[in-house]
């Protein structure tokens, strides 16, 4: 069965540092991965995917992430946080089809402080 | 283009009545799933439609089932309502090898 471990439930970091959040998955088959954030009392938004082809992914507001197949790994980062980007964030992982399942982890709450 | 939507925002039950909460996929998306989200948590898995038929399903009793209408919209009922319910209830709605996207939730809260 399929399983994500996010390896911190906080992580508090000041604007313009740099930051990473991890995320370990466990599965017996070929996955595709994602990182969601959620903001307070809102549903989650999808931040980027890994699905096939290049192992380092890129979002639009300048966030990205490695797929990492030997060490089960897709850890998130950025170079320079801001302020807006203090929310939760859930890595998941499906097996399957992009469509199929998703397995979440339990989150991790990025504050970014001034 | 309207995203996912959800209805109602919040709901208020007793324990032991019996909840119907709604979602309406993304234009054109066939494929609706939902989870529960208890507070503090990562979302949980609970059954997914897609042709109108539960095609997968997570680890929740017979109490939660579901439905999928012809124009793809679904609704979520949870019988015999326990306290452990109260949770943030999300739909996600896709396409055939897309990732899925979610709407902003249904807080339901039992007491």
């Amino acid at each position: 069965a399929q399983s994500v471990t996010q390896l911190d439930s906080q992580v508090p970091v000041f604007e313009e540092a740099p930051v990473e959040l991890r995320c370990n998955y466990s599965s017996s088959v070929s996955v595709y991965l994602f990182w969601y954030v959620q903001y307070p009392n809102q549903g989650l938004q999808l931040l980027l995917k890994y699905l096939s082809g290049s192992t380092l992914v890129e979002s639009i507001n300048g966030f990205e992430a490695e797929f990492n197949k030997s060490q089960t790994s897709f850890h998130l980062r950025k170079p320079s946080v801001h302020i807006s980007d203090t929310a939760e964030y859930f890595c998941a992982v499906s097996e399957g089809g992009s469509n199929y399942k998703l397995t979440f982890g339990k989150g991790t709450l990025l504050t970014v402080n001034p | 283009d309207a995203g996912v939507t959800q209805s109602p925002t919040h709901l208020i039950k007793t324990r032991g009545q019996q909840v119907t909460l709604r979602c309406s996929p993304k234009s054109g998306h066939d494929t609706v799933s939902w989870y529960q989200q208890a507070l503090g948590q990562g979302p949980q898995f609970i059954f997914q439609y897609y042709e109108e038929e539960e095609r997968q399903r997570g680890n929740f009793p017979d109490r939660f089932s579901g439905h999928q209408f012809p124009n793809y919209s679904s609704e979520l009922n949870v019988n015999a309502l326990l306290l452990g319910d109260s949770a943030l209830y999300l739909c996600a709605s896709s396409l055939p090898g897309y990732e899925q996207y979610f709407g902003p939730g249904t807080r339901l809260t039992v007491t």
